[in-house]
Order: C-alpha cells, then sequence, then structure tokens
C-alpha cells in the first residue's frame, strides 16, 4: 500500500518558537494533503486541507497565521506552528490521498507528536 | 458532513468474530463509508470502504443495510493487534471527518 512519513516522530520545543513538521508521500504523487490534530483521549479533528501549488483551506476556528501550510510539491507539505505554546501541545497526523484515486483511500502518516515547555 | 454514531466501546474475545456497528442515518446517495482504525500513538490505517454492496478484503467484511442508513465491519477472527479505535466515516466531498469512534478491547 501507499505510504506517508513524517518527520520528526516527536519534537519538543520551548514556548514561543516555531515548529516546522513535514509528511511526505513517498510512493505516489499527492495532490491533496490533510492536516489533523488530536489531543489526548480525542478523536482527530481536521486542521486544513492542501492542494499542491495552492493555498490551503482551513477549518473553522483554525488560525492560518498561526499554522502555516505548504504543499510545495505532489509528495511533501508541511505544517508550521509558528510561536507555539503548551496548548499547542498535540499530536499531528497529515494523509495523502492519490492524485488520480482509483479507489479513494486516504493515507496518514504516523504523526508527529509536539510537546511545547 | 453526514454525520455517524457508532458505540463508545466494545470488548471481544481473542479468535472470535467481531461485529461494530455503525449508524448513519442522513447519510446521502453519494457518500461512501468508510472504516478506518487507529492503535495507540499511531496514524489511522484503512481498513475498507463500500457504497451499496457488501464488500471484504483481507482485513474485515462490510455489511451495508440496504437502505444504507447503517453499516457493520466484520472482523472474522479478532486477535490481541485488532485492539484500536475503529472510526466509521461518511466521505462524499473531499475530506475525511472523524467521529469519536468505538474503542475495541480485545481479552485473551
Amino acid at each position: 500500500g501507499a505510504v506517508v512519513s513524517q518527520h520528526p516522530s516527536w519534537v519538543i520545543c520551548k514556548s514561543g518558537t516555531s515548529v516546522k513538521i513535514e509528511c511526505r508521500s513517498l510512493d505516489f504523487q499527492a495532490t491533496t494533503m490533510f492536516w489533523y490534530r488530536q489531543f489526548p483521549k480525542q478523536s482527530l479533528m481536521l486542521m486544513a486541507t492542501s492542494n499542491e501549488g495552492s493555498k490551503a483551506t482551513y477549518e473553522q476556528g483554525v488560525e492560518k497565521d498561526k499554522f502555516l501550510i505548504n504543499h510545495a510539491s505532489l509528495t511533501l507539505s508541511t505544517l508550521t506552528v509558528t510561536s507555539a505554546h503548551p496548548e499547542d501541545s498535540s499530536f499531528y497526523i497529515c494523509s495523502a490521498r492519490l492524485a488520480r484515486g482509483f479507489s479513494n483511500e486516504q493515507f496518514f502518516g504516523p504523526g508527529t507528536r509536539l510537546t511545547v515547555l | 458532513d453526514a454525520k455517524t454514531t457508532q458505540p463508545n466501546s466494545m470488548e471481544s474475545n481473542e479468535e472470535e468474530p467481531v461485529h461494530l456497528p455503525c449508524n448513519h442515518s442522513t447519510i446521502s446517495g453519494t457518500d461512501y463509508i468508510h472504516w478506518y482504525r487507529q492503535l495507540p500513538s499511531q496514524g489511522p490505517e484503512y481498513v475498507i470502504h463500500g457504497l451499496t454492496s457488501n464488500v471484504n478484503n483481507r482485513m474485515a467484511s462490510l455489511a451495508i443495510a440496504e437502505d444504507r442508513k447503517s453499516s457493520t465491519l466484520i472482523l472474522h477472527r479478532a486477535t490481541l493487534r485488532d485492539a484500536a479505535v475503529y472510526y466509521c466515516i461518511l466521505r462524499g466531498a473531499q475530506k475525511l471527518v472523524f467521529g469519536q469512534g468505538t474503542r475495541l478491547t480485545i481479552n485473551p
């Protein structure tokens, strides 16, 4: 099956710093990637939809200036958490859809655990 | 996005079949029914999806009611590795929106 990777798998940073998380589709091209956030014991919450070469579409309540998304190529999307604060600590998960999805499957990365001190 | 309703938790024994229900009474004609599962500290894993007919793959079976207002994910012979949160999701538009899912516990 298609593989999506994320880097780093975990990160600890100080309050006020920015953190970049990479999401890569390893063996397929993805015109659309998605970013989710998950707090402990809760479900995944969709943050934004990212289309290659265009601006991301953010879900209601998600600050686009705080969570910067760049989808510069068909295999790479990045999420930058700017001026991170402890309340941004969470599990961030990306997913990617095949450019020509033969089965409409959406493949998820393993997640990145962010801890802001 | 159409809403799904799942039990918060279920429990089963190893090597027994498991039937995970999902209600989606507001499903529209073009919504696909997707199932994903998430193991602790991992990203969700695709399990199966269908539109109208029952579907089988190596992981599970999906039984869809004739009126499409409910569906059941069937794990034919549960193992300890099947312990996870299972999400039933309707997708018509582009995005997958997750509900609370069912936390499945497998007893040895």
